[in-house]
This record gives structure tokens, C-alpha cells and sequence, in this order.
């Protein structure tokens, strides 16, 4: 079976552009998060959707960054503008959400982002 | 969004020995404390996880341990193997909240 799938895995932009990252959930799961990577700031939760719907995204840094999950099978995290300060890993997580509460995330292999 | 203080930030075990990884929590909300691995290139995968109706978990040489009233849950690593080398993240969840994961210990296992 697939696990999430993230693409690219690698994004070298330049200051100022439009990043895009994507992720496809696995098959069935109705949760996606997205999170952030850094040595400094560790493992960020940025945003997360059930069931297509953005439920809290209080962990997006600002403005320029925004997330959108058009159907079940696939989101996506745009930066615009990127800055040299948004260099990271980008993960994307799903899970199955039941009336049982928490479950385990999948993650996603991740997307390193370099902006020079 | 700190909620769950992670430590040490990094340990070093011979091969064989126990490694022994603790974590708190504030939000008395949460109820489901797993524990993920992250090799170096990879995403976090779940080692293992314990609800709170529980006081220990083990599967295979992982152990958590859970102290509800602490709100202090530990990860123990018997037998630490070189191939156990990698970064765990512990973490916390409630019915109706998000995931908050610890600052990550870095375990190098000496061989």
C-alpha cells in the first residue's frame, strides 16, 4: 500500500517566489496535517483539515503562507513570498479519525525546502 | 505550542545498555501518548503508544511507562541496538485537539 505521498522531495527556490508543496493522504484516512521541521523550533503543526475542512490553522507563521485540500485525495501548502527564514522540512500527515478519538498520523517522507 | 517537554535532547547508550527517555505533559485533556522514530531523511514513524487508562505499554524491547498523576510518560529502550539510532519524538493528543510533539531526543547507540 502507498503511505502519503509528498512531492517534490527537494524545492531550491530564490527569495521572493511561489512555493507550492503537495501531499496525497493515504487512501481512506479523512485527517491531513501539515507540519514543520527546523533544528531550532522542532516539529511545528502548521494546519490541519477534516474531512476536506481546514480545522485549525493558528500554527500558520502569517499571511503567506496558505493551504487548501480541494478533495480527499489531495492538499497543498503554498508560500508566497518565500523567504530565506521558511527553509525547512515540510511534512504531510494523515490519519483516520473515528469517534474513538486520537489515532496514529502517517507521515508523508517530507519536502526539504531550501530559499536563498 | 509547547505543551510537552521532552528529555534530554540527546543521549548516547552503549550497545546493550537502556535507554531511557521522559516526557511531561500540562493539558490533563489529553489521552493518547504515542512515540514516534525519525531516521535521518525520513517522516516520524509510530514506535508506540499508550492511552491513560494503562500504566505501561511493551512491545518487543520498547516500554512506555505512564504516571498519570505526574503527567509524565518515559520511553525505555532495552537492549539498545546500533540500528535504534535515530531521533524520538514523544507526543500528546486529546478527543478534540491536535497532536503536540516534544523538541525530539537524538539517541546515538555505540556498538
Amino acid at each position: 500500500d502507498a503511505g502519503v505521498i509528498q512531492s517534490p522531495r527537494h524545492e531550491v527556490t530564490e527569495m521572493g517566489q511561489e512555493v507550492t508543496l503537495r501531499c496525497k493522504p493515504i487512501s481512506g484516512h479523512n485527517s491531513l496535517f501539515w507540519y514543520r521541521q527546523t533544528m531550532m523550533r522542532g516539529l511545528e503543526l502548521l494546519i490541519y483539515f477534516n474531512n476536506n475542512v481546514p480545522i485549525d490553522d493558528s500554527g500558520m507563521p502569517e499571511d503567506r503562507f496558505s493551504a487548501k485540500m480541494p478533495n480527499a485525495s489531495f492538499s497543498t501548502l503554498k508560500i508566497q513570498p518565500s523567504e530565506p527564514r521558511d527553509s525547512a522540512v515540510y511534512f504531510c500527515a494523515s490519519s483516520r479519525v473515528s469517534g474513538g478519538g486520537a489515532n496514529e498520523q502517517f507521515f508523508g517522507p517530507g519536502t526539504r525546502l531550501t530559499v536563498l | 505550542q509547547q505543551q510537552v517537554k521532552q528529555s534530554p535532547q540527546s543521549l548516547i547508550v552503549q550497545k546493550g545498555g537502556i535507554s531511557i527517555i521522559n516526557c511531561a505533559y500540562e493539558n490533563t485533556a489529553f489521552d493518547y501518548f504515542p512515540w514516534y522514530q525519525q531516521f535521518p531523511g525520513k517522516g516520524p514513524a509510530l514506535l508506540i503508544a499508550i492511552r491513560p487508562d494503562v500504566s505501561e505499554k511493551k512491545e518487543g524491547r520498547f516500554t512506555i511507562s505512564f504516571n498519570k498523576s505526574a503527567k509524565q510518560f518515559s520511553l525505555h529502550i532495552m537492549d539498545s541496538q546500533p540500528g535504534d539510532s535515530a531521533t524520538y519524538f514523544c507526543a500528546a493528543q486529546g478527543w478534540s485537539s491536535d497532536m503536540r510533539f516534544g523538541a525530539g531526543t537524538r539517541l546515538t547507540v555505540k556498538p
